[in-house]
């Protein structure tokens, strides 16, 4: 069983680029997180999503940052117009939705190391 | 805002000491406490606590919640190099975890 699939590991942009991050969840899972971390410092939240829902965006930058889990395939961190302040880990999590059950672990994938030069 | 912090931000032991971090918290609609040990890539986690006073044991971890003083505590006995981390912890409220900003764990041979 494949855990919390991320890539690219490693994306370079430069300033004014725009960087899409995908993430695939574990298999069965149909909630996904996205956190960002920078050096010495713990995980931000940023975006909660199920299948074609944004449930919770209170993390999210308002300009230039927007999330999307679609019904088919990854889900996608799209940031536009990159500066250098974004250069951070972009972690992706994801957790089962079980009828009747809300609480479950994350699953965290490996992350996407961003670099804006 | 939902807030959780730990302490100490970072602690150098020696190999076989035993140590302990700390974790308060303050969320809306408390679900669960969660402590993740996070090395070079993802997060891996840990210990899942939902009820005050149930220890949970791993090998050489153990973490136990305390909800009417809202805080928890992970204990980690007869360190190894390969203890060496950033420990994480994690409160769930209504829908997001909320992390602290991490412990940074180094053991000395």
């Amino acid at each position: 069983n494949a855990g919390v699939m991320q890539n690219p590991r490693h994306l370079v942009r430069r300033r004014g680029q725009e960087a899409r991050l995908r993430c695939s969840p574990m298999k069965g899972h149909s909630h996904v997180y996205w956190y960002r971390q920078l050096p010495e410092e713990g995980l931000k939240f940023m975006v909660y999503l199920q299948k074609e829902n944004i449930i919770d965006e209170s993390g999210m930058p308002k300009e230039r940052f927007s999330a999307e889990f679609p019904k088919e395939g990854p889900s996608i961190l799209r940031i536009q117009q990159v500066v250098r302040g974004d250069s951070a880990a972009y972690f992706c999590a994801s957790s089962p939705r079980i009828p009747g059950q809300v609480l479950s672990p994350l699953h965290f994938g490996n992350g996407t190391r961003l670099t804006v030069t | 805002e939902d807030k959780v912090v730990q302490s100490p931000l970072s602690l150098v032991v020696h190999e076989g000491d035993t140590v302990t971090l700390n974790c308060s918290y303050e969320v809306t609609n408390f679900r669960s406490l969660l402590w993740y040990k996070q090395e070079k890539k993802a997060p891996t986690f840990l210990f899942m606590l939902t009820s005050s006073g149930i220890e949970k044991k791993s090998g050489r971890l153990s973490s136990i919640l305390d909800k009417k003083e809202l805080f928890s505590i992970l204990n980690i006995t007869a360190t190894q190099t390969g203890d060496s981390a950033v420990y994480l912890c994690a409160v769930k409220g209504a829908q997001k975890l909320v992390f602290g900003q991490g412990t940074r764990l180094t053991i000395n041979p």
